[in-house]
């Protein structure tokens, strides 16, 4: 069964850093795109990023670039969205996304891990 | 960037009815060298991650019932559900994957 599991939820203090994971399984992890993808409370998706295993090419959302970094781990077929200093406004559900690749490109997202809740308050 | 704008903000179908879901995108999504319009539709129920419904506009995912149709090109595109049932309510968004950033629209929310 291809999935995608996600880290669990995490509550930190501004200014702290943290690193979100994603482990693939049931595919070969290095030939699909995996993507993050952002949900605030109550509010609607954003797209903020993606990496490709096989040769780490990453692309980010402007919104995102600088804000956030994307790297994986191909030997452990592990996808990672870290952060050196959060804000509360970073307080959201993150999800990483398994996207196909057409035309030496990402594509649509096929495979969705459950989401990772991160709570930033002081 | 690529805009991608839905209508309406949401609606409200009786059961066995159809819906329908417009977006549109600020600039085209078909891709000339493989003739393929990059928007994909997904489907978030409350309290789950998204579901990948249509991919090139038109191909269903495996699994998605065929209720569930989209069509157009270009930058207008629909998405539409021709008989509602119980388990469809939740929020549809599109989304294009033409050149990053592959925004989303802002989500239309499917009533009973």
């Amino acid at each position: 069964e291809v999935q995608l599991v996600q880290s669990g939820a995490e509550v930190k203090k501004p200014g702290e850093s943290l690193k979100i994971s994603c482990k693939g399984s049931g595919y070969s992890f290095t030939t699909y795109w995996i993507a993050w993808v952002r949900q605030m409370p109550g509010k609607g998706l954003e797209w903020m990023g993606i990496l490709y295993p096989g040769d780490s090419d990453t692309r980010y959302s402007p919104s995102f670039q600088g804000q956030v970094t994307i790297s994986a781990d191909k030997s452990i077929s592990t996808a990672y969205l870290q952060w050196a200093s959060l804000k509360a406004s970073d307080t959201a559900m993150y999800y990483c996304a398994r996207a196909p690749t057409s035309v030496s490109n990402p594509s649509y997202m096929d495979v969705w891990g459950k989401g990772t809740t991160v709570t930033v308050s002081s | 960037d690529i805009v991608m704008t839905q209508s309406p903000d949401s609606l409200a179908v009786s059961l066995g009815e159809r819906a329908t879901i417009n977006c549109k995108s600020s600039q085209s999504v078909l891709y000339r060298t493989n003739n393929e319009n990059y928007l994909a539709w997904y489907q978030q129920k409350p309290g789950q991650p998204p579901k990948l419904l249509i991919y090139w506009a038109s191909t269903r995912e495996s699994g998605v019932p065929d209720r569930f149709s989209g069509s157009g090109s270009g930058t207008d595109f629909t998405l539409t559900i021709s008989s509602l049932q119980a388990e469809d309510v939740a929020v549809y968004y599109c989304q294009h994957y033409y050149s990053s950033p592959f925004t989303f629209g802002p989500g239309t929310k499917v009533d009973i």
